[in-house]
């Protein structure tokens, strides 16, 4: 099983520019999600998505919109890209307990 | 906001000594999970520990709770070199299908 896959794996953008990041995991889970990981700041929620059909903001949504295309793939939206940005994301799945992690995209915003 | 804090940020130990690692939270919680990042990677699921249990052993992992100070502690028994990542304490909130909140993270470095 490839788990939970994520593309591209790195991305140089302009500020103003937009790009989709995108996630699908083959294990049948329910639930995703999309984080991003800053220097010293930890995992912090960007979205959810709990079940096919439905996402929910989570704690930094600004600048961020997702689609659950269905039960496989959650894709995450930068639509005008900004230096804060610049991070890496990670997309993650579960189903009851546990999360699944892919390896990331590092997104660096010029 | 991060509802978990890590204690230490960092520990360097030499290979063979036991590393400890702290995870305050503040609010009550159904489970508590940690995970393991290795430099450049995604996170990996170690051990998750339910509200109402007390402590939990998972190979060279032992895991315990204390829900009255709401803190949780990580044992990693005789370290390797291989141990050495980065270790996020994360909880699950009392409503059902919260998403996990992460705390900050322990670096820590084991020394051969």
């Amino acid at each position: 099983n490839a788990g939970v896959t994520q593309t591209p794996k790195f991305q140089v953008l302009k500020t103003g520019q937009s790009m989709t990041l995108q996630c699908a995991q083959d294990m049948n889970h329910n639930s995703m999600y999309w984080y991003r990981q800053d220097p010293g700041m930890g995992l912090r929620l960007i979205y959810y998505s709990a079940s096919e059909g439905t996402t929910d903001k989570g704690e930094v949504p600004n600048g961020y919109n997702v689609s659950r295309l269905n039960k496989r793939e959650f894709s995450l939206r930068l639509e005008s890209a900004a230096p804060s940005q610049t991070s890496v994301y990670f997309c993650a799945s579960s189903e009851n307990y546990g999360y699944t992690f892919g390896s990331g995209t590092r997104l660096t915003v010029v | 906001s991060q509802q978990g804090e890590e204690d230490p940020q960092a520990l360097s130990i030499q290979e063979g000594e036991n590393a400890t690692m702290n995870c305050s939270y503040k609010t009550s919680i159904n489970n508590l999970q940690w995970y393991r990042q290795n430099s450049g990677r995604g996170l990996v699921h170690l051990i998750l520990i339910r509200s109402n249990e007390r402590e939990k052993h998972s190979g060279r992992l032992r895991v315990t709770l204390d829900t009255s100070k709401k803190s949780s502690s990580l044992l990693i028994t005789a370290s390797r070199a291989a141990d050495t990542a980065s270790y996020f304490c994360a909880t699950e909130g009392l409503s059902g299908n919260t998403p996990l909140v992460f705390g900050k993270g322990t670096r820590l470095s084991v020394i051969a």
